[in-house]
């Protein structure tokens, strides 16, 4: 069965404050992909970075990163020098396998809030 | 030009009824889906279909019926809702079926009284 934990139910920092959000995965499958999405105040998905199982590469863009770690099943979503804008409930999800490889499992989600 | 749009954002219905949410996408996408995301913010597939062909029914409840008259949308009919029924309701859309970038709507926030 593939699952995606995201412990952190919500964290609050600072403005400023670098803060990263965990995900964890359990998937059978050698082959799957990795997501993460950003849902802000306003309620839409917006699509954030795509990794495949096989690229283990750390991905940096602007003030985030990613670290996909295969050997503890995690990809981790890193905010440096947070903003107030970041506010917004980060996803982490599934995709891939032998079945369905269509469908997106989420996380529960992390809510950050970011104060000025 | 909004690439997965959704109408109504808003639906508010009274027990009973029945209600239709429509998604029409321009990105020229082969695939499209439907998610619930409910109350406490757990998002969870429930179609998806590839030019017009179902691929992906998870387990729902029949009132719920997807329609796609053609690869640019997919509507989502529910007939005799529900109080558990509300929900956000996200469309998305895919180049391919497989393991593609899925693009949100804005949601569609369904309320049953």
């Amino acid at each position: 069965a593939q699952k995606v934990t995201q412990a952190q139910t919500e964290i609050s920092v600072v403005e400023k404050e670098d803060v990263t959000l965990d995900c964890v995965y359990e998937t059978r499958d050698t082959t799957y992909y990795l997501f993460w999405y950003k849902q802000p105040p306003s309620g839409e998905l917006v699509f954030l970075i795509r990794r495949n199982s096989f690229d283990e590469q750390n991905e940096i863009s602007g003030r985030y990163s990613w670290n996909f770690q295969k050997s503890t099943s995690s990809f981790n979503f890193t905010i440096t020098a947070s903003q107030v804008v970041d506010s917004a409930v980060y996803f982490c999800a599934l995709s891939g396998g032998s079945y369905n490889t269509d469908k997106l499992i989420f996380g529960t989600g992390t809510r950050l809030q970011v104060f000025p | 030009d909004t690439a997965v749009s959704q109408t109504p954002k808003y639906l508010v219905t009274q027990m009973g009824n029945d209600k239709s949410i429509k998604c029409e996408q321009n990105l020229g996408h082969d695939t499209m889906y439907w998610y619930k995301q409910d109350s406490k913010k757990f998002l969870k597939i429930m179609f998806s279909y590839n030019n017009k062909e179902l691929i992906i029914n998870e387990t729902v409840p029949n009132r719920f019926s997807p329609k796609s008259p053609d690869k640019a949308h997919l509507n989502l009919h529910i007939n005799s809702l529900e109080l558990g029924d509300s929900a956000v309701y996200f469309c998305a859309s895919s180049q391919t079926s497989g393991i593609n970038i899925q693009y949100f709507g804005a949601g569609t926030r369904l309320s049953v009284l």
